[in-house]
């Protein structure tokens, strides 16, 4: 079965500051991976995702995330914050194939504090 | 307007009392979803579909029923809700592939007596 963890449920990070969201998954296989941001009150929007290639991916917003396959993690990163980045953010595992095909599992969330 | 659109967007209800959600796109796409989302828990997948007739489930099955007899309609049905469903609902969908980008429903709101 596919699963993810964020370890982190909550980050404050200084405007102006780096920062770094964890995610770590389980498949069996290469998986689908994406990061959804939620601001307040709202729906969810697609930063960014990975299906295969390329390791590093560029999202919208100035975000990146990196796919380690030996650590079976798929961090995001963005190297200077904006008070407007304040938002819970969610990674996401997609299976890629067999019986779950079309099956996605979302993580817990990280809600993401910016200090002005 | 490309959109997702869901009724209602609040619901209050009484254990027991059959619910449906609706939930219908404009965009032709195949692949459409139900997602709870919970505080601490975040969103978890209730029941997915790929195409017309076709429906699995996600994570969170248990407790709602789901139909695609269209490809621009996919409900949620709470045959008999309890105060465990209540919940954030959003519906989701996207074009052919399932991993391409989803697009969110506004949620609906529902709280179970």
């Amino acid at each position: 079965a596919q699963s993810v963890t964020q370890p982190d449920i909550h980050i404050t990070v200084s405007e102006g500051a780096s920062l770094e969201l964890r995610c770590n998954y389980s498949y069996g296989a290469t998986p689908y991976l994406f990061w959804y941001v939620q601001s307040p009150g709202q729906g969810l929007q697609l930063l960014l995702k990975y299906f295969s290639g390329d390791t590093l991916v560029q999202g919208i917003k100035g975000f990146e995330a990196e796919f380690k396959r030996s650590q079976s993690s798929f961090n995001l990163r963005k190297p200077s914050v904006h008070w407007s980045d304040a938002a819970e953010y969610f990674c996401a595992v997609g299976a890629a194939g067999g019986t779950s095909y079309g099956k996605l599992t979302f993580g817990q969330g990280t809600i993401l504090t910016v200090h002005p | 307007e490309a959109q997702v659109t869901q009724n209602p967007r609040y619901l209050i209800t009484v254990t027991g009392k059959k619910l449906t959600v609706t939930c219908s796109q404009n965009m032709n796409h195949e692949y459409m979803s139900w997602y709870r989302q919970d505080p601490g828990l975040g969103l978890r997948q209730i029941y997915y579909s790929m195409n017309v007739e076709v429906t699995d489930k996600g994570d969170v099955p248990e407790g709602y029923k789901v139909s695609r007899k269209e490809k621009r309609n996919f409900p949620l049905i709470l045959e008999s809700p309890s105060p465990n469903q209540t919940s954030l609902y959003f519906c989701a969908s996207s074009p052919l592939r399932y991993q391409e980008t989803q697009y969110f429903g506004p949620g609906t709101r529902l709280l179970v007596l």
